[in-house]
Protein backbone atom coordinates (compact mmCIF):
# COMPACT_ATOMS: atom_id res chain seq x y z
CA UNK A 1 0.00 0.00 0.00
CA UNK A 2 1.66 2.76 -1.00
CA UNK A 3 2.21 5.56 1.98
CA UNK A 4 0.91 9.53 2.35
CA UNK A 5 2.33 11.68 -0.51
CA UNK A 6 3.13 15.30 -0.47
CA UNK A 7 4.39 17.37 -3.30
CA UNK A 8 6.25 19.56 -4.31
CA UNK A 9 8.76 18.80 -1.26
CA UNK A 10 10.78 21.60 -1.10
CA UNK A 11 9.56 25.41 -1.82
CA UNK A 12 11.15 28.96 -2.12
CA UNK A 13 8.90 32.10 -1.95
CA UNK A 14 9.07 35.44 -1.17
CA UNK A 15 7.00 37.43 0.97
CA UNK A 16 3.89 38.34 -0.14
CA UNK A 17 3.81 35.35 -2.92
CA UNK A 18 0.91 32.47 -1.78
CA UNK A 19 1.74 28.84 -1.87
CA UNK A 20 -0.23 25.56 -2.80
CA UNK A 21 0.72 22.34 -1.26
CA UNK A 22 -0.70 19.23 -2.28
CA UNK A 23 -1.01 15.85 -0.17
CA UNK A 24 -2.39 12.51 -1.51
CA UNK A 25 -3.78 10.48 1.09
CA UNK A 26 -3.25 6.41 1.82
CA UNK A 27 -5.76 4.55 -0.34
CA UNK A 28 -8.82 4.27 1.67
CA UNK A 29 -8.04 7.31 4.27
CA UNK A 30 -11.10 10.12 3.83
CA UNK A 31 -9.51 12.00 6.93
CA UNK A 32 -7.05 14.25 5.77
CA UNK A 33 -4.94 16.41 8.27
CA UNK A 34 -2.62 18.93 7.80
CA UNK A 35 0.44 20.52 10.26
CA UNK A 36 2.90 22.99 10.97
CA UNK A 37 6.21 22.43 12.57
CA UNK A 38 8.90 24.82 13.23
CA UNK A 39 11.31 24.58 15.61
CA UNK A 40 9.64 27.50 17.81
CA UNK A 41 6.12 26.34 18.01
CA UNK A 42 6.71 22.68 17.45
CA UNK A 43 3.69 20.74 15.69
CA UNK A 44 0.32 22.50 15.23
CA UNK A 45 -2.65 21.30 13.65
CA UNK A 46 -4.07 23.78 11.01
CA UNK A 47 -6.95 21.78 10.02
CA UNK A 48 -8.72 18.48 8.95
CA UNK A 49 -10.42 17.33 6.41
CA UNK A 50 -13.44 14.52 5.56
CA UNK A 51 -15.24 13.96 2.75
CA UNK A 52 -14.47 17.18 1.17
CA UNK A 53 -15.51 19.06 4.66
CA UNK A 54 -13.62 20.83 6.78
CA UNK A 55 -13.98 19.39 10.18
CA UNK A 56 -11.65 20.68 12.38
CA UNK A 57 -9.35 24.01 12.08
CA UNK A 58 -6.28 25.04 14.28
CA UNK A 59 -5.47 28.44 15.71
CA UNK A 60 -4.19 29.88 12.37
CA UNK A 61 -5.15 33.02 10.34
CA UNK A 62 -7.33 32.95 7.67
CA UNK A 63 -4.52 33.20 4.97
CA UNK A 64 -4.31 29.50 5.50
CA UNK A 65 -6.53 28.09 3.87
CA UNK A 66 -7.20 24.15 1.67
CA UNK A 67 -9.71 22.29 0.07
CA UNK A 68 -10.18 18.41 -0.27
CA UNK A 69 -11.27 16.93 -3.62
CA UNK A 70 -13.67 13.62 -3.87
CA UNK A 71 -10.66 11.56 -4.28
CA UNK A 72 -9.69 12.57 -0.92
CA UNK A 73 -6.38 14.55 -2.30
CA UNK A 74 -6.41 17.39 -0.31
CA UNK A 75 -4.43 20.98 -1.10
CA UNK A 76 -4.18 23.37 1.52
CA UNK A 77 -2.74 27.47 0.54
CA UNK A 78 -1.20 29.93 2.01
CA UNK A 79 -1.64 33.90 0.68
CA UNK A 80 0.66 36.57 1.44
CA UNK A 81 3.01 34.92 3.22
CA UNK A 82 5.12 35.48 5.70
CA UNK A 83 8.88 35.12 7.00
CA UNK A 84 7.49 33.31 9.94
CA UNK A 85 5.15 30.51 7.57
CA UNK A 86 8.75 28.81 6.85
CA UNK A 87 8.01 25.53 8.41
CA UNK A 88 7.63 21.94 7.27
CA UNK A 89 4.11 21.18 6.61
CA UNK A 90 3.08 17.81 7.52
CA UNK A 91 0.07 16.35 6.30
CA UNK A 92 -1.41 13.28 7.48
CA UNK A 93 -3.67 10.39 6.70
CA UNK A 94 -6.07 8.32 9.18
CA UNK A 95 -9.20 5.71 8.45
CA UNK A 96 -10.71 5.90 11.95
CA UNK A 97 -11.92 7.44 15.31
CA UNK A 98 -8.98 7.34 17.40
CA UNK A 99 -6.75 5.00 14.33
CA UNK A 100 -3.32 6.48 14.30
CA UNK A 101 -2.24 9.38 11.74
CA UNK A 102 0.31 7.94 8.87
CA UNK A 103 2.03 11.20 8.05
CA UNK A 104 3.92 11.94 4.72
CA UNK A 105 7.38 13.11 4.07
CA UNK A 106 6.36 17.08 4.53
CA UNK A 107 6.98 20.20 2.34
CA UNK A 108 9.79 22.36 3.73
CA UNK A 109 8.71 25.90 2.52
CA UNK A 110 11.06 28.69 3.24
CA UNK A 111 9.64 31.95 2.55
CA UNK A 112 12.66 34.73 1.76
CA UNK B 1 -8.43 24.04 26.64
CA UNK B 2 -6.29 20.74 27.77
CA UNK B 3 -2.18 20.78 28.14
CA UNK B 4 -0.27 18.85 27.57
CA UNK B 5 3.62 18.86 29.23
CA UNK B 6 6.40 16.73 28.15
CA UNK B 7 9.52 16.06 30.14
CA UNK B 8 12.57 15.93 29.40
CA UNK B 9 12.51 18.57 26.09
CA UNK B 10 15.94 17.11 25.89
CA UNK B 11 17.71 13.52 26.92
CA UNK B 12 21.18 12.86 25.62
CA UNK B 13 21.86 9.18 26.64
CA UNK B 14 25.36 7.13 26.82
CA UNK B 15 24.18 3.60 24.46
CA UNK B 16 23.45 0.73 26.50
CA UNK B 17 21.38 3.30 29.17
CA UNK B 18 17.89 3.42 29.94
CA UNK B 19 15.96 6.26 30.12
CA UNK B 20 12.47 7.39 30.66
CA UNK B 21 10.52 10.68 28.76
CA UNK B 22 6.88 11.44 30.47
CA UNK B 23 3.52 12.96 28.88
CA UNK B 24 1.06 15.28 31.30
CA UNK B 25 -2.14 16.12 30.60
CA UNK B 26 -4.24 18.70 32.31
CA UNK B 27 -7.25 16.82 31.97
CA UNK B 28 -8.58 12.92 31.85
CA UNK B 29 -7.67 11.37 28.47
CA UNK B 30 -9.66 8.82 26.22
CA UNK B 31 -6.61 7.93 24.87
CA UNK B 32 -2.83 9.11 23.84
CA UNK B 33 -0.85 8.08 21.14
CA UNK B 34 3.19 8.14 20.75
CA UNK B 35 4.83 9.25 17.51
CA UNK B 36 8.56 8.91 16.48
CA UNK B 37 9.89 11.69 14.53
CA UNK B 38 13.94 10.70 13.07
CA UNK B 39 15.54 13.83 12.16
CA UNK B 40 14.90 14.85 8.72
CA UNK B 41 12.11 12.87 8.34
CA UNK B 42 8.41 12.99 9.49
CA UNK B 43 6.72 11.49 12.93
CA UNK B 44 6.01 8.11 12.86
CA UNK B 45 2.87 6.15 14.96
CA UNK B 46 4.36 4.07 17.68
CA UNK B 47 1.39 2.77 20.34
CA UNK B 48 -2.02 3.76 21.33
CA UNK B 49 -2.79 3.48 25.14
CA UNK B 50 -6.60 3.25 25.53
CA UNK B 51 -6.67 1.62 29.54
CA UNK B 52 -6.21 3.09 32.87
CA UNK B 53 -3.14 1.89 33.64
CA UNK B 54 -2.23 -0.11 30.63
CA UNK B 55 1.47 -0.95 29.80
CA UNK B 56 2.37 -2.18 26.01
CA UNK B 57 6.07 -3.46 25.34
CA UNK B 58 7.48 -2.88 21.82
CA UNK B 59 11.19 -4.98 21.84
CA UNK B 60 13.18 -2.31 24.25
CA UNK B 61 10.20 0.27 24.27
CA UNK B 62 7.78 0.43 27.30
CA UNK B 63 4.47 2.69 27.34
CA UNK B 64 2.47 3.23 30.48
CA UNK B 65 -0.93 5.43 30.65
CA UNK B 66 -1.34 6.21 33.64
CA UNK B 67 -4.15 4.94 35.85
CA UNK B 68 -5.94 8.59 36.54
CA UNK B 69 -5.35 8.40 32.33
CA UNK B 70 -3.43 11.87 32.85
CA UNK B 71 -0.26 10.61 32.26
CA UNK B 72 1.79 7.93 30.01
CA UNK B 73 5.25 7.38 29.61
CA UNK B 74 7.95 6.01 27.54
CA UNK B 75 10.81 4.14 28.92
CA UNK B 76 13.40 2.70 26.55
CA UNK B 77 15.93 0.18 27.76
CA UNK B 78 19.41 -0.69 26.71
CA UNK B 79 19.41 2.69 24.33
CA UNK B 80 20.83 2.06 20.72
CA UNK B 81 22.08 4.45 17.86
CA UNK B 82 18.33 3.82 16.45
CA UNK B 83 16.78 5.00 19.13
CA UNK B 84 17.32 9.00 17.91
CA UNK B 85 15.06 11.47 16.92
CA UNK B 86 12.01 12.99 18.70
CA UNK B 87 9.78 11.30 20.55
CA UNK B 88 6.02 12.80 21.12
CA UNK B 89 2.99 11.99 22.52
CA UNK B 90 -0.53 13.28 21.36
CA UNK B 91 -3.55 13.87 22.81
CA UNK B 92 -6.97 13.18 20.78
CA UNK B 93 -8.69 16.37 19.61
CA UNK B 94 -12.44 15.97 19.20
CA UNK B 95 -12.15 15.06 15.51
CA UNK B 96 -10.18 12.01 14.00
CA UNK B 97 -7.58 13.48 12.04
CA UNK B 98 -6.95 16.48 14.88
CA UNK B 99 -4.25 15.59 17.58
CA UNK B 100 -2.19 18.17 19.84
CA UNK B 101 1.29 17.50 19.87
CA UNK B 102 3.19 17.48 22.88
CA UNK B 103 6.67 19.49 22.73
CA UNK B 104 9.05 16.32 21.97
CA UNK B 105 11.84 14.50 23.89
CA UNK B 106 14.65 15.09 21.94
CA UNK B 107 16.91 12.22 22.10
CA UNK B 108 20.72 11.58 21.29
CA UNK B 109 22.67 9.18 21.67
CA UNK B 110 26.56 8.79 21.56
CA UNK B 111 28.12 5.35 20.80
Amino acid sequence: KAGVTQTPRYLIKTRGQQVTLSCSPISGHRSVSWYQQTPGQGLQFLFEYFSETQRNKGNFPGRFSGRQFSNSRSEMNVSTLELGDSALYLCASSNGPANEQFFGPGTRLTVL
Amino acid sequence: GQQVMQIPQYQHVQEGEDFTTYCNSSTTLSNIQWYKQRPGGHPVFLIQLVKSGEVKKQKRLTFQFGEAKKNSSLHITATQTTDVGTYFCTLPGDSWGKLQFGAGTQVVVTP
